[in-house]
């Protein structure tokens, strides 16, 4: 069974940092695309970031270029957002998820940036 | 960047009614369209990728059509537990983009 567990959403202020990491099992995961998708209270689905199956390349919403770093360890099966002078209009919960083909989410982790 | 519209944004429906959705793209995206579920304060799932390929274990009451720049989600047989906001998602070309969801509520 594909799982992806999130971890690491806070609480941060305005400026602040915060890193999330995602857990995968039950596929095999050096081989897949990865990637994390926001969504704001009440809002839509926003796609933030992803990272090919190797690590090579990232590509990253014009939102969050800059600030956010997507990276991955196939060695561990985990995935990382490494956030960075977050914003208030940062504050969503974030999903991992495989995104091409046949697509699996995790649980999301909230991230609440605030003063 | 490509334009996801989605269609309608709200709909009601009976139990034992059919519905369809709409997802237009503002460019040609072939097959690499997916559709996904999302019930409140749950994650998102999937139920279509490859525009009509069913995922796994998803009820085959669901199935999707279209290529290049329409495409559709058919839900037949409605059920109560069908109430949730269906998103569409093109995967073709970064950045990728999501229509902006259809409220189906069932009477």
């Amino acid at each position: 069974e594909v799982q992806l567990v999130e971890s690491g959403g806070d609480i941060i202020q305005p400026g602040g940092s915060l890193t999330l990491s995602c857990a995968a099992s039950g596929f095999t995961f050096s081989n897949y695309a990865m990637g994390w998708v926001r969504q704001a209270p009440g809002k839509g689905l926003e796609w933030v970031s992803d990272i090919s199956a190797t690590g090579a390349d990232t590509y990253y919403a014009d939102s969050v270029k800059g600030r956010f770093i997507i990276s991955r360890d196939n060695s561990k099966e985990t995935l990382h957002l490494e956030m960075k002078s977050l914003r208030t209009d940062d504050t969503a919960i974030y999903y991992c998820a495989r995104l091409v083909g046949e697509g699996y989410w995790g649980q999301g982790t909230l991230v609440t940036v605030s003063s | 960047d490509i334009q996801m519209t989605q269609s309608p944004p709200s709909v009601s429906a009976s139990v034992g009614d059919r519905v369809t959705i709409t997802c237009r793209a503002s460019q040609g995206i072939h097959s690499y369209l997916a559709w996904f579920q999302q019930k409140p304060g749950r994650a998102p799932k999937t139920l279509i990728f490859g525009a009509s390929i069913l995922q796994s274990g998803v009820p085959s009451k669901f199935s999707g059509s279209g290529s290049g720049t329409e495409f559709t989600l058919t839900i037949s047989t409605l059920q109560p537990e069908d109430s949730a906001t269906y998103f569409c998602q093109q995967y073709n070309f970064y950045p990728l983009t999501f229509g902006g969801g259809t409220k189906l509520e069932i009477e």
